[in-house]
């Protein structure tokens, strides 16, 4: 399966805790993106990388959250000291930039519980 | 503040009838729109795409149709079938050039056979 990959797809975790999710995106894609989403709403943009520059970050994003892209290839997302407002669904997008107009491609996310 | 809209009440229709889909938008002027349908527990897949200067797609029994004023997006699916339950989202994407998609809420199809 060539897609977008992500690990794990379950994580339950105490308040507290740090967390680390990976996304591993179609090869050939410059683009990767982290949107998460909780339940009866729609994925909410969180950060945007570029090969390995992280170019844009969403205010949604407080400084417990930190994401790297290096070498441009796969992605890890982290949250420090998770709270239990944290709990949803992480989505990972990949995407090429200047091909067919920036649809994205998803992978089946992590769903993440702070208990 | 920018707000997408889609209808929050879950949509229920026969087999065979048209579903539309409606979103809107406001304090926005994106320059794409793009639908993706969402399966439980899944990431949303990629369905189609709609420019600011083109007024309708189709693909297959799929249409979109972009009125940028009305800054709304009607979306139908013709001939439709219990498979194309779903939860449907729409996505606007600002002229920056950076992909960020802004989604809607989503709305879920129910198709009963």
């Amino acid at each position: 399966d060539t897609g977008v990959s992500q690990n794990p797809r379950h994580k339950i975790t105490k308040r507290g805790q740090n967390v680390t999710f990976r996304c591993d995106p179609i090869s050939e894609h410059n683009r990767l993106y982290w949107y998460r989403q909780t339940l009866g709403q729609g994925p909410e943009f969180l950060t945007y990388f570029q090969n390995e520059a992280q170019l844009e970050k969403s205010r949604l994003l407080s400084d417990r959250f930190s994401a790297e892209r290096p070498k441009g290839s796969f992605s890890t997302l982290e949250i420090q000291r998770t709270e239990q407002g944290d709990s949803a669904m992480y989505l990972c997008a990949s995407s090429i930039s200047g091909g067919a107009r920036d649809e994205q491609f998803f992978g089946p996310g992590t769903r993440l519980t702070v208990l | 503040s920018q707000k997408i809209e889609q209808n929050s009440e879950a949509l229920n229709i026969q087999e065979g009838k048209t579903a539309t889909l409606t979103c809107n938008y406001t304090n926005y002027s994106p320059a794409y729109l793009q639908w993706y349908r969402q399966d439980p527990g899944r990431g949303p897949v990629f369905l189609l795409l709609i420019r600011e200067n083109e007024k309708e797609k189709r693909k297959e029994r799929l249409k979109v149709t972009f009125d940028t004023t009305l800054k709304q997006s009607l979306f139908h699916i013709t001939a439709s079938q219990p498979a194309d339950s779903a939860t449907y989202l729409c996505a606007l994407e600002g002229s920056s050039n950076t992909g960020k998609l802004i989604f809607g809420q989503g709305t879920t199809l129910q198709v009963k056979p």
